[in-house]
């Protein structure tokens, strides 16, 4: 059974402080993907890694940076949280090819004070 | 940043109703178009991965179509049940690049 791990289910975090959300998944998947998803906005694309070592910006990466130091994880960083980072947290993996159905951790939902 | 649609944003059905959701996306350079289903406090998972023009796909009671050259894909529910109470999200994925661009999403509530 394919698996996405995230480190935690809920994060309340200050203004300013240095967040890590880690994603760990199990199935040698090359593409890992961090998205956020916000009340009417559905699911944006913060970074995309393809490879250790290898990231690609998504649609929304101000504020955030990302670390991929080995295969099975993805970590995503906010250097200074805050309050408008407030949100649900999606971390997902995916083969490098097709149909590239992507497989979802259960998110973590971040609030910052 | 690409516009995927869904409708409707919300929907309540009683048990045992048929329904129906909209995707749109944009109609050129397509690859895939997916649906997940996502239910409260849990992952997203897939319920159909789809490539080609006409597809349509079925598991049980849902089933799906695509129409790539006018961009659109339905998702129909047969016979609504308590547990497919869930967020249904499209998302398209364009022919060159790696990105999936999800739409925001139709919250089903099926009422017993």
């Amino acid at each position: 059974d394919v698996k996405v791990t995230q480190s935690s289910r809920y994060l309340v975090k200050r203004t300013g402080e240095k967040v890590f959300l880690e994603c760990v998944q199990d199935m040698d998947h090359e593409n890992m993907f961090w998205y956020r998803q916000d009340p009417g906005l559905g699911l944006r694309l913060i970074y995309f890694s393809y490879d250790v070592k290898m990231k690609e910006k998504g649609d929304i990466p101000e504020g955030y940076s990302v670390s991929r130091e080995k295969k099975e994880r993805f970590s995503l960083i906010l250097e200074s949280a805050s309050t408008n980072q407030t949100s649900m947290y999606l971390c997902a993996s995916s083969l490098p090819v097709s149909p590239y159905e992507q497989y979802f951790g259960p998110g973590t939902r971040l609030t910052v004070t | 940043i690409l516009n995927v649609e869904q409708s409707p944003q919300s929907l309540h059905v009683q048990e045992g109703d048929s329904t129906n959701f909209t995707c749109s996306f944009p109609s050129s350079n397509f690859y895939a178009l997916h649906w997940y289903r996502w239910e409260t406090a849990k992952s997203p998972e897939a319920l159909f991965v789809m490539t080609l023009n006409g597809d349509e796909k079925k598991k049980g009671r849902i089933s799906a179509t695509l129409n790539t050259k006018e961009g659109y894909s339905y998702l129909y529910i047969k016979g609504s049940q308590p547990e497919d109470s869930a967020t249904y999200l499209c998302a398209f994925k364009l022919n060159t690049g790696n990105q999936f661009y999800f739409g925001t999403g139709t919250s089903l509530t099926v009422i017993p």
